[in-house]
């Protein structure tokens, strides 16, 4: 099984509609992060949360929103699909007790609004 | 504030040649400098990081990258691609200036990285 498990893969949606990303991870970390990937804008982070208790935005948090249900899952939502949203978005995490390390990523959900 | 750049949006190469993937930054501290690699489908993955010592920094897949702390970049080598090493590749920063930092990394845009046979 992967270290960080990203559901689904792949999600058509309508504009206007309500979507939740989930993520999930097996690492411990402690830190997890939402990120979005456009062609030639690389990634662009949208919410980081160091703690259950801890949610920050990031550059380009607009139109999103996050929960931190468990320190193992983070759930990315678009309250209102409009498509500029469509894009590769990734989970991630990192560990606080060595910061240095880098990160650890998901495989991405492939998400389009029609 | 920090900053990657990665000036080129693809590079060629042929296989068995040396190849050089470049990145400069900008930090108001020191940095911390990362490389990662994506394929095609598949979410990025670590590949080497610069944090402090040697210039020169070994990671996977028989990738190094050398910090230049004169000219801010850290340019990822490797002496011989191969064809599976087509991919595309970030570079990616943290600062860490002398009152701290928050431990998140600025991504570059990435480079395609091609390999001909």
């Amino acid at each position: 099984d992967a270290d960080v498990t990203q559901t689904p893969r792949n999600r058509i949606t309508k504009t206007g509609k309500r979507i939740m990303l989930e993520c999930s991870q097996t690492k411990g970390h402690d830190r997890m992060y939402w990120y979005r990937q456009d062609p030639g804008l690389g990634l662009r982070l949208i919410y980081y949360s160091f703690d259950v208790k801890d949610i920050n935005k990031g550059e380009i948090s607009d139109g999103y929103s996050v929960s931190r249900q468990a320190q193992a899952k983070f759930s990315l939502s678009l309250e209102s699909a409009i498509p500029n949203q469509t894009a590769l978005y990734f989970c991630a995490t990192s560990d606080s007790v060595d910061p240095n390390y880098g990160y650890t990523f998901g495989s991405g959900t492939r998400l389009t609004v029609v | 504030a920090q900053s990657v750049a990665q000036p080129e949006d693809q590079v060629n190469v042929a296989e068995g040649n040396p190849l050089t993937v470049k990145c400069t930054y900008s930090v108001s501290g020191n940095p911390y400098l990362f490389w990662y690699v994506q394929y095609p489908n598949r979410g990025l993955q670590f590949l080497l990081k610069y944090i402090t010592g040697d210039n020169l920094v070994k990671g996977s897949y028989g990738f190094e990258a050398e910090f230049n702390k004169s000219q801010t970049s850290f340019h990822l080598k490797k002496p011989s691609a191969l064809v599976s090493d087509s991919a595309l590749y970030f570079c990616a920063v943290r600062d860490m200036p002398p009152s701290g930092g928050s431990y998140i990394p600025t991504f570059g845009r990435g480079t395609s990285l091609i390999v001909h046979p």
